[in-house]
């Protein structure tokens, strides 16, 4: 029983490069959350899809940053042109459909660094 | 928006002692998380609080929520080195978490 796969786990760009991060969920789970981390600042939320959907985009920046999750296939975070301060762990999450408090379930997480 | 304030940032505690991580929200909560996280890997889900004044515990961790829903406690008894890592806690709403607890266990 695979838990929530992220892929890759260790990603260097280019300032100017694309930064494209894969996530699939825990079998059964709809719904995928994406978050950044950087040291001694926590885990801050970015997007929150359903299957084609999203749901929540609050976290995410206004510009370079996008978010998918197509019916088939993994959730996608995409980063154009990159920048330095780009430069941290992502994080994707997954939990089941449905009403109620489910707790998430982390992957190991993408560390992107930007040269 | 809410918050969650987590106290200490750090503590090095020798093995056996006990220890005690806090985590205080800005808002009444629906319900709380508390999530590990090991260097270089994502968070472990640990324990779920949702009703005002309970306390769930699993093997040596013991999670609290106050009587008012906006303060929760996590209490290691006799901590050992597997211990060690990041402690932190996350909102029901699952966007909000705290900046997280260092914790190193010295043997």
């Amino acid at each position: 029983n695979a838990g929530v796969m992220q892929n890759p786990r260790h990603l260097v760009r280019r300032r100017g490069q694309e930064a494209r991060l894969r996530c699939s969920p825990m079998k059964g789970h709809s719904h995928v959350y994406w978050y950044r981390q950087l040291p001694e600042e926590g885990l801050k939320f970015m997007v929150y899809l359903q299957k084609e959907n999203i749901i929540d985009e609050s976290g995410m920046p206004k510009e370079r940053f996008s978010a998918e999750f197509p019916k088939e296939g993994p959730s996608i975070l995409r980063i154009q042109q990159v920048v330095r301060g780009d430069s941290a762990a992502y994080f994707c999450a997954s939990s089941p459909p449905g009403q109620g408090y489910s707790p998430l379930h982390f992957g190991n997480g993408t560390r992107l660094t930007v040269t | 928006s809410q918050e969650l304030e987590q106290s200490p940032q750090s503590l090095i505690v020798q093995e056996g002692k006990n220890l005690t991580i806090n985590c205080t929200s800005s808002k009444t909560l629906y319900g709380l998380y508390w999530y590990k996280q090991k260097y270089g890997e994502g968070l472990i889900f640990l324990m779920m609080l949702q009703k005002g004044g309970e306390e769930k515990s699993h093997e040596k961790i013991t999670a609290k929520l106050d009587e008012k829903k906006q303060q929760s406690s996590l209490h290691i008894t006799a901590s050992q080195p597997s211990h060690a890592g990041i402690y932190l806690c996350g909102a029901d709403n699952k966007l909000v978490f705290g900046a997280g607890t260092i914790l190193r266990v010295k043997s």
